[in-house]
């Protein structure tokens, strides 16, 4: 069964600060995995996207990292500001025809001033 | 464009009654898929349309539950009688297809929070 492990389940940490969130997975076949931002209230926003051949994908202050041998990303997060404060999503696509997602159960993350 | 339109925002009904959800993907998207997010699930597929016809409907959770597309532009989730345990957030999301046919990235509306009491 295809599944996407997230740690922390949440995260508090202090406006300025770095920190990084953790994806396991167990998917197959894999397509790619992308890194979803969700806003309280809001829809999924999707900040990376890596495929199999990629280990590294910058989107200003978010860096995601994917090792693809041992199933594992990260999404590291520079310079906290306090509109990071959101749910932080790991979903990995399988490549069948339909392209589905895998969703983590998310990381919440709370940036304090 | 305006993203994908979810409607309504917010829903409160009482058990038993009929709940009708809408959603309007992007133009052009071939794709419209419909989730539900609880705090104890996450993020669940019920189902998925590709050119207005149901792909797979695998994760509807029952008889009660039930989608439709009559069109390009317009997609209705119904629950039919709702049950207190519906309650969650319903999303749909639509993508186009990539160079290899399949569904492109997804983008989600901004979701529909039914209460059923």
């Amino acid at each position: 069964k295809n599944q996407v492990e997230q740690s922390p389940q949440s995260l508090i940490i202090l406006e300025g600060k770095n920190c990084t969130l953790q994806c396991n997975y167990t998917v197959s076949p894999f397509s790619n995995l992308r890194w979803y931002k969700q806003d309280t209230g809001r829809g999924p926003v999707s900040l990376t996207i890596m495929t199999f051949s990629e280990n590294t994908k910058s989107n200003g202050r978010y860096t995601a990292t994917l090792d693809a041998d041992t199933k594992q990303s990260s999404l590291h997060i520079t310079a906290s500001q306090l509109s990071d404060s959101a749910s932080y999503i790991c979903v990995v696509s399988d490549g069948n025809a339909g392209n589905m997602l895998t969703f983590g159960g998310g990381t919440r993350l709370m940036v304090k001033p | 464009d305006a993203g994908v339109i979810q409607s309504p925002r917010h829903e409160v009904t009482e058990m038993g009654q009929e709940v009708t959800l809408r959603c309007k993907p992007i133009s052009g998207h071939d794709y419209l898929f419909w989730y539900r997010q609880t705090m104890m699930r996450g993020l669940e597929l019920l189902i998925y349309f590709n050119n207005n016809v149901p792909i797979d409907d695998s994760g509807m959770p029952e008889d009660r539950f039930s989608a439709k597309m009559p069109n390009a532009s317009f997609s209705t989730l119904k629950i039919q009688p709702s049950e207190p345990r519906d309650s969650a957030v319903y999303f749909c999301a639509s993508s186009g297809a990539g160079a290899n046919g399949r569904s492109d990235e997804q983008f989600f509306g901004p979701g529909t929070r039914l209460t059923v009491l």
